[in-house]
C-alpha cells in the first residue's frame, strides 16, 4: 500500500515570495490534515478536509495560507506571500473515518524563508 | 480543549537500558491513542495504536499502555538501542478525527 505521497521535499524562497506544497493521501483515505511543525513543537494542525470540504480551518492563516482539495483526492496547501516564521515544516497525513482510524504521515516538506 | 504532555522534553540512556517514555492527556473521551516515532528532518512514523476499549499494544520491544480514567499512556522501550534515537510524539483522537499531539520527548540511546 503507498503511503501519503509529498513534494517537494525541500524549499527556499526569499521573503514575501509564494509557495505551494502538494500532498497525494492513501487511497481510499477521506480525511486529510496538513500540520505545521516548527522545530523542537509537536505538529499543529493548520486545516482538516473531509472528502473535498472543511471541517476545521480555524488556525489557518487566511490571509496569507490557503489550501484546496479537488476532488476529494490531492491536496495543495499555498502560502502567499510567506513571512520569516513560516519556515518550518509542512506535514500531510490521512486517516480513515472508519476502522482503527490509525494516522499517517508523508515525509514532510521544509520550508526555509530567508 | 484536550491537552496532550510529554515528560520529559528529553533523556537520554546507556545502550540496553529499558527506558518508558510519559504520555498525559486532560481529557479522557478518547476515541484511541497513538504513538509515533520522528527521525530529524523526517515525517512521524505510526509505532502503536491504543483504541479506548484497550489497556495496551505491543510491537516487538515496544509496548504501549493506555489508563484513559487517568489520562495517561507510557510507551516501554525494552533493551533500548543507538537506532531508537528520535523524537517519541503521542496524539489522542477525540470524534470527528480531531488529534491532540505533544510536543514530544527527544530519546538520546547511547552506544
Amino acid at each position: 500500500e503507498a503511503g501519503v505521497a509529498q513534494s517537494p521535499r525541500y524549499k527556499i524562497i526569499e521573503k514575501r515570495q509564494s509557495v505551494a506544497f502538494w500532498c497525494n493521501p492513501i487511497s481510499g483515505h477521506a480525511t486529510l490534515y496538513w500540520y505545521q511543525q516548527i522545530l523542537g513543537q509537536g505538529p499543529k494542525l493548520l486545516i482538516q478536509f473531509q472528502n473535498n470540504g472543511v471541517v476545521d480551518d480555524s488556525q489557518l492563516p487566511k490571509d496569507r495560507f490557503s489550501a484546496e482539495r479537488l476532488k476529494g483526492v490531492d491536496s495543495t496547501l499555498k502560502i502567499q506571500p510567506a513571512k520569516l516564521e513560516d519556515s518550518a515544516v509542512y506535514l500531510c497525513a490521512s486517516s480513515q473515518d472508519r476502522g482503527l482510524g490509525e494516522l499517517f504521515f508523508g515525509e514532510g516538506s521544509r520550508l526555509t524563508v530567508l | 480543549k484536550q491537552e496532550v504532555t510529554q515528560i520529559p522534553a528529553a533523556l537520554s540512556v546507556p545502550e540496553g537500558e529499558n527506558l518508558v517514555l510519559n504520555c498525559s492527556f486532560t481529557d479522557s473521551a478518547i476515541y484511541n491513542l497513538q504513538w509515533f516515532r520522528q527521525d530529524p528532518g523526517k515525517g512521524l512514523t505510526s509505532l502503536l495504536l491504543i483504541q479506548s476499549s484497550q489497556r495496551e499494544q505491543t510491537s516487538g520491544r515496544l509496548n504501549a499502555s493506555l489508563d484513559k480514567s487517568s489520562g495517561r499512556s507510557t510507551l516501554y522501550i525494552a533493551a533500548s538501542q543507538p537506532g531508537d534515537s528520535a523524537t517519541y510524539l503521542c496524539a489522542v483522537r477525540r470524534t470527528g478525527n480531531q488529534f491532540y499531539f505533544g510536543t514530544g520527548t527527544s530519546l538520546t540511546v547511547i552506544p
